[in-house]
């Protein structure tokens, strides 16, 4: 298995750009979940999606930032506009039970 | 409000000596924990878990001890490689919201020759 998926893996956009990011979980997995890294704040809890449906999206920093899964295969994060406070490390991850969440390597998100 | 705190930034063993991870937790009601181990530039990756009906969970290398009255847990590693240089990260759920983990920051792991 080619593990968790995202693309790309660094970004850098300029402030004002819109920016998506994008993840493939692995097969069979029902659960998804966006992280962002960050030095301040450490990982943080986006959003989380079961069977495709978001759960709890009160991690979701503003509206600027949306997620969607439109099939069980991939998912994306966007930002738009994009702001320099939003520069981290996004991760993606996949669970297919309680706890035992799957990442990817992360996509570096650099806005100036 | 960090509900989950490791409060050692880093830690030094020299190979082959016990390594010793320690994570407090203020929310009573989590009821399972996991500790995950991330290496630069890669996410993080599970290492063990532990429920709160348990206070001890063991694999191979690993053991995770829970103390629930003083809302606290350690990891143990026995015995230290030169591999386990990392960044160890402890994390806590909910039963009813059990995809929300809760991160602590952190606590970087060196170990020496």
């Amino acid at each position: 298995d080619a593990g968790v998926i995202q693309s790309p893996r660094h970004e850098v956009t300029e402030m004002g750009q819109e920016v998506t990011l994008r993840c493939k979980p692995i097969s069979g997995h029902n659960s998804l979940f966006w992280y962002r890294q960050t030095m301040m704040r450490g990982l943080e809890l986006l959003i989380y999606f079961n069977n495709n449906v978001p759960i709890d999206d009160s991690g979701m920093p503003e509206d600027r930032f949306s997620a969607k899964m439109p099939n069980a295969s991939f998912s994306t994060l966007k930002i738009q506009p994009s702001e320099p406070r939003d520069s981290a490390v996004y991760f993606c991850a996949s669970s297919p039970d309680r706890g035992r969440a799957f990442f990817g390597q992360g996509t570096r998100l650099t806005v100036v | 409000d960090q509900q989950v705190k490791q409060n050692s930034p880093s830690l030094s063993v020299q190979e082959g000596r016990i390594s010793i991870l320690n994570c407090d937790y203020t929310n009573s009601m989590f009821d399972y924990f996991l500790w995950y181990k991330k290496y630069p530039a890669e996410g993080p990756t599970f290492l063990i878990s532990i429920s709160s009906i348990k206070d001890k969970n063991e694999d191979g290398r690993f053991t995770v001890f829970l103390n629930k009255s003083a809302k606290h847990l350690s990891l143990h590693i026995v015995p230290s490689q030169p591999g386990d240089s990392a960044v160890y990260f402890c994390a806590a759920s909910l039963t009813d919201s059990w995809g929300k983990l809760q991160f602590g920051a952190g606590t970087q792991v060196v170990v020496t020759p």
